[in-house]
């Protein structure tokens, strides 16, 4: 299977701390996007890194891929209550079709 | 710019009826997904199209599904003769070119009763 692995599956942290999620994957990649779900809801994009990038910013996100281990981070700062939500990492394998995983269940404690 | 659209948002259909999703993508894109979630899992790629052109649909249960982007109107996620398996969420995302971030909409729930 292609298909990326968050990893931890589920994460709980104080508000305040710092989340950080990672994503692994096995074959190359064109780009990887990372999403954000809240319960119920629909997917919210939130970074695309492309396999020639190493890092990318955008607020209080920062995401690194390393093509070499297959692998991508998600770290959130900063953590907030509205944070809470579930977290996917989905590759782009040159054709258009992401391949998401399974996802990891992040959890601010208030 | 108003985001992709999805209707209805919730379904419910018998056993043996038919299904229609629509998906309306952002203005000024061309290219449509349709992902489908099944409880606790992550999406699953289903057909990527193009206006008036299936580009790849090799995500699509080969009986009883549909999908077709006219050159006017929505995209069309069409499921015949349901059954409980295809409960789920239908999430359709759009983007403007390829190699793009792909945006979501808020997905159809489907029930099969």
């Amino acid at each position: 299977s292609q298909q990326g692995e968050e990893d931890p599956q589920a994460l709980s942290i104080q508000e305040g701390e710092n989340a950080t999620m990672n994503c692994s994957y096995k074959t190359s990649i064109n780009n990887l996007q990372w999403y954000r779900q809240n319960s119920g809801r629909g997917l919210v994009h939130l970074i695309l890194i492309r396999s020639n990038e190493r890092e990318k910013h955008s607020g209080r996100l920062r995401v690194t891929l390393d093509t070499s281990k297959k692998s991508s981070s998600l770290l959130i700062t900063a953590s907030r209550a509205a944070d809470t939500a579930s977290y996917f990492c989905a590759t782009d394998f040159g054709n258009e079709k992401l391949t998401f995983g399974t996802g990891t269940r992040l959890t601010i404690i208030p | 710019n108003a985001g992709v659209m999805q209707n209805p948002r919730h379904l419910v259909r018998r056993r043996g009826q038919e299904a229609r999703l629509r998906c309306s993508p952002m203005k000024g894109h061309s290219h449509v997904y349709w992902y489908r979630q099944l409880p606790e899992e992550g999406l699953k790629f289903m057909v990527y199209l193009q206006k008036e052109n299936i580009i790849d649909e090799s995500g699509m249960p080969k009986e009883r599904f549909s999908a077709e982007f006219p050159k006017e109107g929505p995209s069309i996620l069409r499921i015949q003769q349901v059954v409980r398996g295809d409960s789920a969420a239908y999430f359709c995302a759009s983007s403007p070119y390829r190699d793009h971030e792909q945006f979501f909409g808020p997905g159809t729930r489907l029930t099969v009763l």
